[in-house]
Formats: structure tokens, C-alpha cells, sequence
């Protein structure tokens, strides 16, 4: 079974400048999550989706990032523009509908802002 | 809010010596405990879980009980080796409301084993 998969691997970009982010959930999985870990801590929610729907997304600062799930596979997520605290690894998660306590991560995207 | 907080790293021990990580929560209601373990290069995995308190989970040799009047989920494993080096997460999940299978993540601890 293929895993989720994330790209880029990696990004470099400067500040104030756009980024988008890509994630393809395992096969059936509805429920897809966000991560941002910051180097030294642990992942920190973005947003969580059901299907095509935001469930969570509380902690998403909205003036500069945005997420979508079309169709209810695929998510991207976008930062602009893009500071220097947003320098971080962004992780990708799904797990099967219903069973909310096992998640599967991708291998994540590392961001760094100069 | 939830949190977790698990022992600031980092840990180095020699083969075949005892590990313990601790691991404290702060919830309401009743989550679901984890630990992850991030080896190097490579993503997140679920290393074990507990979704009740006096639950036992236990992978690889490795096992952690959810201890509720506590509040701890330490993880511990008899003899360590080398390739058990790595990165290593608790996380709670609340059960309840709209947070619902969201992850709350504690820092990490590094463990490194030595030959």
C-alpha cells in the first residue's frame, strides 16, 4: 500500500515570496491533516479535513496561509507571503474515516525562509 | 488547552542498556496516547498506542502504560540497540468535540545508542 506522499522534499525561498505545498493521502483515507513542525518541537496542527470539508482550522493563521482539499484527495497548502518564522518541516497526515486515532504521515516538506 | 511534556533530551545510552522516556499529559476528558518515533531521514511513525487508562501498548520491545491518575505515558523498553536511535514523540489525541483526532504533540526527546 503506497504511503502519503508530499512535495517538494524541499524549498527555499525568500521572504515575502509564495509557496505551495502538495499532499496525496492513502487511498480511501477521508480525513487529511497539516502539520508544521518548527525545528526543536514537535508537529503543530494547521487545519484537518473531512473529504473536502475543514473540520479544524483554528490554528491556521489565515492572513497568509491557505489550504484546500478539491475532490476530496489531494491538498495543497500555501503560504503568502512567506516570513522567516515560517521556516519549518510541513507535514501531511490522513487516516481512514472513523478511525481519527491512527494517522499516517508523509515525509514531510522542509521550508526554509531567507 | 491539552498538552503534552515529555523529557527534554538528549539521551544517549550504551547497547543494551534500559531506556525510559517520561511522558506527562494535561486533558480533559479521556485522550488517546501515543508515541511516534521519527528515525533519521525518514517520516513520522506510530510506534504504539493506548486508548483507555491501564492500557498497555507495546511494539518492538518497547511498551508504555496510560496511567491515568498519573497522567503519564512513559515509554520504557528493556535493552536498547543501535538502531533504535532516533527521535521519539508523545501525543495525545482528545476524543471529544470538535479537536477530535487531532494530534497534540510533546517537543521530542533525541535518544542516541552507542555500540
Amino acid at each position: 500500500e503506497a504511503g502519503v506522499a508530499q512535495s517538494p522534499r524541499y524549498k527555499i525561498i525568500e521572504k515575502r515570496q509564495s509557496v505551495a505545498f502538495w499532499c496525496n493521502p492513502i487511498s480511501g483515507h477521508a480525513t487529511l491533516y497539516w502539520y508544521q513542525q518548527i525545528l526543536g518541537q514537535g508537529p503543530k496542527l494547521l487545519i484537518q479535513f473531512q473529504n473536502n470539508g475543514v473540520v479544524d482550522d483554528s490554528q491556521l493563521p489565515k492572513d497568509r496561509f491557505s489550504a484546500e482539499r478539491l475532490k476530496g484527495v489531494d491538498s495543497t497548502l500555501k503560504i503568502q507571503p512567506a516570513k522567516l518564522e515560517d521556516s519549518a518541516v510541513y507535514l501531511c497526515a490522513s487516516s481512514e474515516t472513523g478511525s481519527y486515532n491512527e494517522q499516517f504521515f508523509g515525509p514531510g516538506t522542509r521550508l526554509t525562509v531567507l | 488547552g491539552d498538552s503534552v511534556t515529555q523529557m527534554e533530551g538528549p539521551v544517549t545510552l550504551s547497547e543494551e542498556a534500559f531506556l525510559t522516556i517520561n511522558c506527562t499529559y494535561t486533558a480533559t476528558g479521556y485522550p488517546s496516547l501515543f508515541w511516534y518515533v521519527q528515525y533519521p531521514g525518514e517520516g513520522l511513525q506510530l510506534l504504539l498506542k493506548a486508548t483507555k487508562a491501564d492500557d498497555k501498548g507495546s511494539n518492538k520491545g518497547f511498551e508504555a502504560t496510560y496511567r491515568k491518575e498519573t497522567t503519564s505515558f512513559h515509554l520504557e523498553k528493556g535493552s536498547v540497540q543501535v538502531s533504535d536511535s532516533a527521535v521519539y514523540f508523545c501525543a495525545l489525541s482528545s476524543n471529544y468535540g470538535g479537536s477530535q483526532g487531532n494530534l497534540i504533540f510533546g517537543k521530542g526527546t533525541k535518544l542516541s545508542v552507542k555500540p
